[in-house]
């Protein structure tokens, strides 16, 4: 199976604040990367898929870039209803694997 | 508007059996893969099992081979997750999820999530 591994497992920031999440793959996995948001007690929402593709509705303010094992999630500006768990996950191959979730904070 | 509505949870003792419901509105279910992932209380993400839309591909996660069998009603736009032999590490929130496109595995719709707990 493919691990999938973020960074950092928390970040604490202030609104406005730039972010920015890792996520590395154990092998090669093109650009068949996911990013996730998840906040306490829903289910996860997809944001950006292919690495790069902003799912239908997401703000422009979050951004994945990446390809092979190194992926980052950008979010430009920080705002209030960020506050929120990031999962990445590889559709490469099966079974699809997700990182261990980094959780961004209030400063 | 697509939904999912995940259903069927609940407390269970060890080696007994559960079934899970999803049920799919506001898309042509038969034309999507359908998937459950789970996340126990605390942790991160666990695929499950994914089922195409005409059921002829089915795949599990090697933590549950063997005990669970994922299954479909197109015609009730509904997905399924029969558990048995359940064990206290399979209690988690189960949620059901729609795959974006046939062929990628991403999940763009998912159910609310439902809990069972394995514990004498």
């Amino acid at each position: 199976d493919i691990q999938m591994t973020q960074s950092p497992s928390s970040v604490s920031a202030s609104v406005g604040d730039r972010v920015t999440i890792t996520c590395r793959a154990s092998q090669g996995i093109g650009s068949w990367l996911a990013w996730y948001q998840q906040k306490p007690g829903k289910a996860p929402k997809l944001l950006i898929y292919g690495a790069s593709t902003l799912e239908s509705g997401v703000p422009s303010r979050f951004t994945g870039s990446g390809s092979g094992t190194d992926f980052t999630l950008t979010i430009s500006s920080l705002q209030p209803e960020d506050f929120a768990t990031y999962f990445c996950q590889q559709a490469n191959s099966s079974p699809r694997t997700f990182g261990q979730g980094t959780k961004v904070e209030i400063k | 508007e697509v939904q999912l509505v995940d259903s069927g949870g609940g407390l269970v003792k060890p080696g007994r059996s559960l079934r899970l419901s999803c049920v799919a509105s506001g898309f042509t279910f038969s034309s999507y893969t359908m998937n459950w992932v789970r996340q126990a209380p605390g942790k991160g993400l666990e695929w499950v099992s994914s089922i195409s839309g005409s059921s002829t591909y089915i795949y599990y996660a090697d933590s549950v081979k063997g005990r669970f069998t994922i299954s479909r009603d197109n015609a009730k736009s509904s997905l399924y997750l029969q558990m048995n032999s359940l064990r206290a590490e399979d209690t988690a929130i189960y949620y059901c999820g729609r795959d974006l496109r046939t062929g990628w595995a991403y999940s763009d719709f998912w159910g609310q999530g439902t809990l069972v707990t394995v514990s004498s």
